[in-house]
C-alpha cells in the first residue's frame, strides 16, 4: 500500500525556521513534491526532489533521502503569509502519473 | 495568461441529483487529474486522464464520472450513486514532458449537498 505521513500541525514564531517532516512508503518512486495550500485555495507548486540531496529556492529548501523514505521541507525567516497547509507528495510511477498525497501539514506562524 | 478554469466554485445539490464539474486548461498539457479533498483527509484521486479518449479510476471513483473528449477539457460527473459527495474538488493537469511533470491546480469547486 501507499503510505505518506507528515505531522498534522506545527507552530511557529514569525522570524524563526521550521522544518516539516515527511516519511513515505510506497510501491515505486519517481519523485517528491512539496505543495503550499492556504485555506480555500488551490496548492501551489513549492520543489521538487528526485535525487537525494537539498534544493534551496529562496526562503524554502527541501531535502531527499530515498533509501531513507523521508523528506523534509524547511522554511526560513517565517513570515505570517506562511500560515498555511503544507502537503507532501510522490509519485509512485514512471512518466505522466497521478501524484499521492499525504494528509498536510497545517502550519500556524504567530508574532 | 494560461491555467486551469473550474466552474463552479460553489455548488449546492439535493440528494438524488447528478452535478458536473467543468475543469479547462489552456496549457497545453497532456494529462489531467480529479482529486478530492475533505477536511483532515489530503487529497484523494478520483480519476485521471493521460491522453484524449483514455481515463482510469482512481483510488476513490465509485459514484463519480468523467470524459476527455477533447485535450483542453476534463469534466467530472458526481452522480447520485456517490454517497458522502459534500468536499472540495481539485482538478489538476501535468504537461507529460521530460522532467517533474509538476501537477498545476485549478481553483477548486465547493460542493454542498443539502
Amino acid at each position: 500500500g501507499q503510505n505518506i505521513d507528515q505531522p498534522t500541525e506545527m507552530t511557529a514564531t514569525e522570524g524563526a525556521i521550521v522544518q516539516i517532516n515527511c516519511t513515505y512508503q510506497t510501491s515505486g518512486f519517481n519523485g517528491l513534491f512539496w505543495y503550499q495550500q492556504h485555506a480555500g485555495e488551490a496548492p501551489t507548486f513549492l520543489s521538487y526532489n528526485v535525487l537525494d540531496g537539498l534544493e534551496e529556492k529562496g526562503r524554502f529548501s527541501s531535502f531527499l533521502s530515498r533509501s531513507k523514505g523521508y523528506s523534509y521541507l524547511l522554511l526560513k525567516e517565517l513570515q505570517m503569509k506562511d500560515s498555511a497547509s503544507y502537503l507532501c507528495a510522490v509519485r509512485d510511477q514512471t512518466g505522466n502519473t497521478p501524484l499521492v498525497f499525504g494528509k498536510g501539514t497545517r502550519l500556524s506562524v504567530i508574532a | 495568461d494560461g491555467g486551469i478554469t473550474q466552474s463552479p466554485k460553489y455548488l449546492f445539490r439535493k440528494e438524488g441529483q447528478n452535478v458536473t464539474l467543468s475543469c479547462e486548461q489552456n496549457l497545453n498539457h497532456d494529462a489531467m487529474y480529479w482529486y478530492r479533498q475533505d477536511p483532515g483527509q489530503g487529497l484523494r484521486l478520483i480519476y485521471y486522464s493521460q491522453i484524449v479518449n483514455d481515463f482510469q479510476k482512481g483510488d476513490i471513483a465509485e459514484g463519480y464520472s468523467v470524459s476527455r473528449e477533447k485535450k483542453e477539457s476534463f469534466p467530472l460527473t458526481v452522480t447520485s450513486a456517490q454517497k458522502n459527495p459534500t468536499a472540495f474538488y481539485l482538478c489538476a493537469s501535468s504537461y507529460g514532458g521530460s522532467g517533474a511533470n509538476v501537477l498545476t491546480f485549478g481553483a477548486g469547486s465547493r460542493l454542498t449537498v443539502l
